[in-house]
C-alpha cells in the first residue's frame, strides 16, 4: 500500500519569502503522478501542481515548483515570492497510473502543512 | 466555482439518523469521488463511480453507502450516524478514468456534525 508522509504539521513565512514543504512517499510503484493541493480557510481543495512520476523535469506553475527526488521518494513544494493568499493548509497525495480493476485516479493524501504567511 | 455542486453545505443532525448528500459533477466528467475529511485522519478515499458503475471502494463503512444516478450526480448516504462521522465530505470528478491524472476538480464540501 501506498502511504504519503508530510512531516511539517504547521510553517510560517514572511511575505515575499520563500518556503519549501516538504513530502515524502512509499510505493513499490514505478508509474505514478504526484500532486499538491491547497485548501485555504474557504476549505476548497484546490490543485496547486502535479507531476509524473516518469518526467525527470521537475513541473512550475508560476510561483510554485516542485523538487522531486524519484530514488528518494521525495516530492517537495517551493513557494517563491510568498503571498498573504498563499495562507493555507497543503496536501501532497499519491496516484497510481494505472490500475485496469478501476481503483486508478484514487488519490492517497498525506496529513497536511498548515502554511502561515506573515505580513 | 470550481464546476462541482454539492448540496448541502452543512448537515448538522442526531446521533442514529440518516442524511443524503448530494454531488453534480463538473460538466463532461464522468467520474465521481467522494472524501471524507476528518481532523483526526486526514483525507479519506470513500467509494469512486464511473458513468454510473461502482469502480473503487476505499475506507468506507458498511452504514454508508453511494449511487451515481444515469444523470451523473451521485449521492452519499450515511446512516446509523455516530459521533465519529462528524467531518467534511467531499466529492471531487474527473472526466474519466484515463484522464484522472490530470487531477481532479473538488466541491467545496459537506460539514457534517452529528450531535
Amino acid at each position: 500500500a501506498q502511504t504519503v508522509t508530510q512531516s511539517q504539521p504547521e510553517m510560517s513565512v514572511q511575505e515575499a519569502e520563500t518556503v519549501t514543504l516538504s513530502c515524502t512517499y512509499d510505493t513499490s510503484e514505478n508509474n505514478y503522478y504526484l500532486f499538491w493541493y491547497k485548501q485555504p480557510p474557504s476549505r476548497q481543495m484546490i490543485l496547486v501542481i502535479r507531476q509524473e512520476a516518469y518526467k525527470q523535469q521537475n513541473a512550475t506553475e508560476n510561483r510554485f515548483s516542485v523538487n522531486f527526488q524519484k530514488a528518494a521518494k521525495s516530492f517537495s513544494l517551493k513557494i517563491s515570492d510568498s503571498q498573504l493568499g498563499d495562507t493555507a493548509m497543503y496536501f501532497c497525495a499519491f496516484m497510481k497510473l494505472h490500475d485496469i480493476s478501476g481503483s486508478q485516479g484514487n488519490l492517497i493524501f498525506g496529513k497536511g502543512t498548515k502554511l502561515s504567511v506573515k505580513p | 466555482d470550481s464546476g462541482v455542486t454539492q448540496t448541502p453545505k452543512h448537515l448538522i443532525t442526531a446521533t442514529g439518523q440518516r442524511v443524503t448528500l448530494r454531488c453534480s459533477p463538473r460538466s463532461g466528467d464522468l467520474s465521481v469521488y467522494w472524501y471524507q475529511q476528518s481532523l483526526d485522519q486526514g483525507l479519506q478515499f470513500l467509494i469512486q463511480y464511473y458513468n454510473g458503475e461502482e469502480r473503487a471502494k476505499g475506507n468506507i463503512l458498511e452504514r454508508f453507502s453511494a449511487q451515481q444516478f444515469p444523470d451523473l450526480h451521485s449521492e452519499l448516504n450515511l446512516s446509523s450516524l455516530e459521533l465519529g462521522d462528524s467531518a467534511l465530505y467531499f466529492c471531487a470528478s474527473s472526466p474519466g478514468l484515463q484522464k484522472a491524472y490530470y487531477g481532479y476538480t473538488f466541491g467545496s464540501g459537506t460539514r457534517l456534525t452529528v450531535v
